[in-house]
């Protein structure tokens, strides 16, 4: 079975400052998709980027990109410029089955 | 464009009573997703359904059933409710595909009393 563990229960990070969320997951296939989804307190978890396990490129969508490192099956996360919006509980996700615990960031201002 | 609905937005329920929670997925999406969420956890799969028929399924008890209507949209029942079923539950939208990324809708908080 897949497992996807976030292992940082809390980060903080300084408004324009860069924060890495780290995600390690667990599978035997081949060919997978991996998500990070952000719930903002209002509770509507949005996606924030996508990454296809057969692309060596990592994806990046504005200020969030992503290290995936499929030999190690590891994913992560990295916001540059944070911004006060970007505080939210972020969620890696391995296809539309197994989310991670998840991990709180709060942006200082 | 209306996005992913759920209804109702919170209910309470009693030990073994049934509950029905409904979903209307995204213009143009035709999979429906169904998550539990635990306060302060990552959603647990329910079940996916794609053409009227459950697709995939997670480790949840026979006592969680669904239905997907012809117009996509669905609905989640839960059996012999538990304590342990108070819980958000989360409905997503999606093309068919594990390429194709989730679309939430904002939940239904169901407590169980």
């Amino acid at each position: 079975a897949q497992t996807v563990t976030q292992s940082q229960p809390e980060m903080s990070v300084q408004e324009a400052e860069t924060v890495t969320l780290s995600c390690t997951y667990d599978t035997s296939e081949s060919d997978y998709y991996l998500f990070w989804y952000k719930q903002p307190p209002s509770r509507q978890m949005i996606l924030v980027i996508r990454q296809e396990a057969y692309k060596q490129q990592n994806a990046t969508e504005n200020r969030f990109s992503v290290n995936f490192q499929k030999a190690a099956k590891s994913f992560s996360l990295k916001i540059s410029d944070s911004q006060l919006g970007d505080a939210a509980m972020y969620f890696c996700a391995y296809n539309k089955l197994v989310f991670g615990a998840g991990t709180i960031l709060r942006v200082k201002s | 464009d209306a996005g992913v609905t759920q209804s109702p937005t919170h209910l309470i329920k009693t030990r073994g009573q049934q509950v029905t929670l409904r979903c209307s997925p995204k213009s143009g999406h035709d999979t429906v997703s169904w998550y539990q969420q635990a306060l302060g956890q990552g959603p647990q799969f329910i079940f996916q359904y794609y053409e009227e028929e459950e697709r995939q399924r997670g480790n949840f008890p026979d006592r969680f059933s669904g239905h997907q209507f012809p117009n996509y949209s669905s609905e989640l029942n839960v059996n012999a409710l538990l304590l342990g079923d108070s819980a958000l539950y989360l409905c997503a939208s999606s093309l068919r595909g594990a390429h194709s990324p989730l679309h939430f809708g904002n939940g239904t908080r169901l407590t169980v009393t």
